[in-house]
């Protein structure tokens, strides 16, 4: 059982916007910033937002986050096929000492 | 351009020992933490720990302390990842993937390496 709560899965159509939640507590997204990963099928996760809302040279900006509280979501417009991946969340954990994830969202564009 | 190259897949029995290595290139290494990844088969991504290049410092996760250790030898900026005795839950893939600075900012994890595979099996 992950830290972090993610949705196990999402999905949309091409076009559409779609938002994948991440749950956690005060001794993580409560108090420590926030990022996100992209992975697709049988590849190397890779940085897709830093620092709560921060999105890496070369990320489109169809790709967006936010913090709020305990929770933070990542925001993905203009879906396109191409987005077909699995997305984590990460934060630090200060009650652990160490940095958590999310179980990971599979999604799918229908 | 940053690279971190990680040693090939492994195929090891319960019980033996193994080190898999971390190749670091392209930005200083004893600025930044190395920080490892375990994703058991289709699974989701697990922090095992972080060793601090220039001290060796390491952190480790509870879940994984006492079972693996972190190692570098700067002279070659090379991490490394090693278990005295495997067990068949360690199959995985493992990713070594920059992370914090030392200072204490810049708090993510890029770039990753290429991820080696470690199957555990009688």
């Amino acid at each position: 059982q992950s830290v972090l709560t993610q949705p196990p899965s999402a999905s949309g159509t091409p076009g559409q916007r779609v938002t994948i939640s991440c749950s956690g507590s005060s001794s993580n997204i409560g108090s420590n910033n926030v990022n996100w990963y992209q992975q697709f099928p049988g590849t190397t996760p890779k940085l897709l937002i830093h620092s709560n809302n921060q999105r890496p040279s070369g990320v489109p900006d169809r790709f967006s986050a936010s913090r709020s509280g305990t929770s933070a979501s990542l925001a993905i417009s203009g879906l396109q096929s191409e987005d077909e991946a699995d997305y984590y969340c990460s934060s630090w954990d200060a009650s652990l000492p160490g940095w958590v994830f999310g179980g990971g969202t599979k999604l799918a564009v229908l | 351009e940053m690279q971190l190259v990680q040693s090939g897949a492994e195929v090891k029995k319960p019980g033996e020992s193994l080190r898999i290595s971390c190749k670091v290139s392209g930005y200083s290494f004893t600025s930044y933490w190395i920080t490892w990844v375990r994703q058991m088969p289709g699974k989701g991504l697990e922090w095992v720990g972080r060793i601090g290049p220039s001290d060796s410092d390491t952190v480790y996760s509870p879940s994984f302390q006492g079972h693996v250790t972190f190692l570098v030898d700067k002279s070659i900026t090379t991490a490394y990842l090693q278990w005295t005795s495997l067990k068949a839950s360690d199959t995985a893939i493992y990713y070594c993937v920059r992370g914090d600075h030392s200072s204490g900012g810049r708090n993510w994890f890029d770039p990753w390496g290429q991820g080696t595979l470690v199957t555990v099996s009688s």
